[in-house]
């Protein structure tokens, strides 16, 4: 596709639901990220995928959090019993290969809003 | 986790105003990026610097990479309405096994016609 695409845009969730969150990349995008930004900060890192691979999910709340992309090309973030502080903006990014994932330059999706009640 | 230091948190200007903020960091990164965020959209990349003490132009928004690594400015010239967003610094040190970027928490800008 043209951008990174999100779904869903909003998610209410009542407290302890499972929820899911998609997102698929630019086409032929290599590298995948997903960020959490809570209300009136910055993106945090949660998680970066190459291809298929999870390379790096340092930034997992807790085990709560799953993330998978087990094509190398759609992604999938899931968040088990959520909880009021899981409330945030949920950003996917991707990169087209190595050379601009070490630049640093990410194409951001329009991210999955969730609320949790 | 770590968030960068930017400031102004917020800025009201006029139209045809020159804006300036800047953004702080304890760690040295090896390459800062400014990114823009407009309501309900993804961040946006601007401007990406590689090299302590480069300037870069990209149209009216001038960058630059500080010297001590640990820190950035950007400058957007003339501003214009469609300028309006939160401005979001970020650090990054490539190579070796780190991907993520860190951000700071936004510069608000909004601009008067």
């Amino acid at each position: 596709g043209a951008g990174v695409s999100q779904s869903p845009r909003y998610k209410v969730a009542k407290r302890g639901q499972d929820v899911a969150l998609r997102c698929d990349p630019i086409s032929g995008h290599v590298s995948l990220f997903w960020y959490q930004q809570a209300l009136g900060q910055g993106p945090e890192f949660l998680t970066y995928f190459q291809n298929e691979a999870q390379l790096d999910k340092s930034g997992l709340p807790s085990d709560r959090f799953f993330a998978e992309r087990p094509e190398g090309s759609v992604s999938t973030l899931k968040i088990q019993r959520t909880q009021q502080e899981d409330s945030a903006v949920y950003l996917c990014a991707s990169s087209s290969n190595l050379m601009t994932v070490n630049t640093g330059e990410l194409f951001f999706g329009e991210g999955s809003r969730l609320t949790v009640l | 986790g770590q968030q960068l230091n930017q400031s102004p948190q917020s800025m009201f200007i006029q139209e045809g105003e020159d804006v300036s903020m800047n953004c702080t960091s304890s760690s040295i990164f090896n390459t800062w990026l400014w990114y823009k965020q407009d309501p309900g959209e993804g961040p946006v990349l601007l401007i990406a610097l590689y090299k302590a003490g480069e300037l870069t132009s990209n149209g009216r928004l001038t960058a630059q990479f500080g010297i001590t690594r640990k820190d950035s400015f950007l400058n957007i010239s003339a501003s214009i309405p469609s300028d309006v967003g939160i401005y979001f610094c970020a650090g990054f040190n490539s190579g070796g096994s780190n991907y993520k970027l860190t951000f700071g928490k936004g510069t608000l800008l909004t601009v008067n016609p």
